[in-house]
């Protein structure tokens, strides 16, 4: 079974760019969360979705934005890009309790 | 905002001593979990305890729970340089988990 795919591995992008982020979790899993690792900052929570709908988001601002589409892959999108958006994002899938990550999109502005 | 702080943040022990790695968290939880991360990439899960649980073993695992104290400790026995990874415990809450900043553990060959 394939396990939670992320891509791409990296990303460079400029100050005020846009970046798309995407993410395939387990088959048969419906729910996907997307985190932000900031170095020194920990893992912090930034959208829920569930059946192709947004659940809940984290106290980022509307630039962080996404979706889930229909075969439950999702986009997490982030605009207008700052400096502090430099992170490491991790998206997850779950099952019952446990979540399965996947190995993240490193992003980087410059 | 994170669930809680773990403790410590950083450990450094010799091959075949135990790690044990404490964290606290400040609302209720449906469950405790603990993740591995090595090297900046994905999370791991390691396992998975229920509030209504007080203890519970997986291999060279153990963890703890203590509700009344909204504290739980993970216990890694017999450690090896392979174990060297940061670990993380995270709050089932009814939405989403919530994370602590987690422990770095290095285990020196």
């Amino acid at each position: 079974e394939a396990g939670v795919t992320q891509s791409p591995t990296h990303l460079i992008k400029t100050r005020g760019q846009q970046a798309t982020l995407r993410c395939s979790p387990i088959s048969g899993h419906t729910s996907v969360y997307w985190y932000q690792q900031a170095l020194g900052l920990g893992l912090q929570f930034l959208l829920w979705y569930d059946e192709g709908e947004e659940r809940n988001r984290g106290n980022f601002p509307p630039r962080f934005s996404g979706r889930q589409f229909p075969n439950y892959s999702s986009e997490l999108n982030v605009n207008a890009l700052e400096l502090e958006d430099s992170a490491l994002y991790l998206c997850a899938s779950s099952y019952a309790y446990g979540y399965t990550f996947g190995s993240g999109t490193r992003l980087t502005v410059v | 905002s994170q669930q809680g702080e773990e403790d410590p943040q950083a450990l450094s022990i010799q091959e075949g001593e135990n790690a044990t790695m404490n964290c606290s968290y400040k609302t209720s939880i449906n469950n405790l979990q603990w993740y591995r991360q090595n090297s900046g990439r994905g999370l791991v899960h390691l396992i998975l305890i229920r509030s209504n649980e007080r203890e519970k073993h997986s291999g060279r695992l153990r963890v703890t729970l203590d509700t009344s104290k909204k504290s739980s400790s993970l216990l890694i026995t017999a450690s090896r340089a392979a174990d060297t990874a940061s670990y993380f415990c995270a709050g089932a809450g009814s939405y989403q988990l919530t994370f602590g900043k987690g422990t770095k553990l290095s285990v020196i060959p």
